[in-house]
């Protein structure tokens, strides 16, 4: 079956734009989470939606990011007024519940020039 | 293609007995690994990474990893699992200039 999948892959955008990330998690997963991977760094998380509780923003890291997830199925990461430091691949991930194994989707590319 | 792999889909244990899971990748050149770990109904977290200097790794909550280049593994051990430690634990490789891949992850159970 179909996996996750984000759009755009890559985002070239200039410093002080908005961007929109897009996720669509697999069919049936209630649960959905953006990660951060900077260049040849490791992952970091940043938001979890779980089924129609409250997500977890713990790791969001300035009020210029905010994420939606509609009607429990596609999110859509918001990163507005970009900084360079912005720079890096997000990952989209899902799971049946919160008990199972994550599905990771290929990535957004996101450049700030 | 490059890869990551977990041979252990699946590990069960008793409290006290000690964890090796196994990861393999198949880059050429200098990596930075890692080990994630999800409990219930958390995200992932890390337990620890290597970038370089002592190829043996000590994290968090008493997991360790070493580092073999020969073999191009990253092992993650522990000498005594708890009850606490079940979760699904994932290996990563990432190099500069490359994304990071994911191993498809390992169940442990750890029966009280």
């Amino acid at each position: 079956g179909a996996g996750v999948s984000q759009s755009p892959s890559n985002k070239v955008t200039e410093k002080g734009k908005d961007v929109e990330l897009r996720c669509d998690p697999i069919s049936g997963h209630t649960a959905l989470y953006w990660y951060r991977q900077s260049l040849g760094q490791g992952l970091e998380f940043l938001i979890y939606f779980q089924g129609n509780s409250a997500p977890d923003k713990s790791g969001l890291p300035s009020d210029r990011f905010s994420a939606e997830r509609t009607g429990g199925s596609v999110s859509t990461l918001t990163i507005q007024r970009t900084q360079q430091e912005d720079s890096a691949v997000y990952l989209c991930a899902s799971s049946l519940g919160f008990r199972d194994t994550q599905y990771f989707g290929p990535g957004t590319r996101l450049t700030v020039l | 293609a490059q890869s990551v792999s977990q041979h252990n889909h699946h590990v069960i244990l008793s409290e006290a007995a000690s964890l090796e899971l196994g990861c393999n990748y198949s880059y050429g050149g200098t990596v930075n690994l890692f080990w994630y770990v999800q409990y219930p109904g958390q995200h992932l977290q890390l337990l620890l990474k290597y970038f370089s200097g002592d190829p043996l790794v000590k994290g968090i909550k008493g997991f360790e990893a070493e580092f073999i280049k020969s073999k191009f593994s990253f092992n993650l051990r522990k000498p005594s699992v708890q009850w606490s430690d079940t979760a699904e634990y994932f290996c990563a490789v990432t190099q500069r200039n490359n994304d990071m891949r994911f191993g498809a992850g390992t169940r442990l159970t750890v029966k009280p």
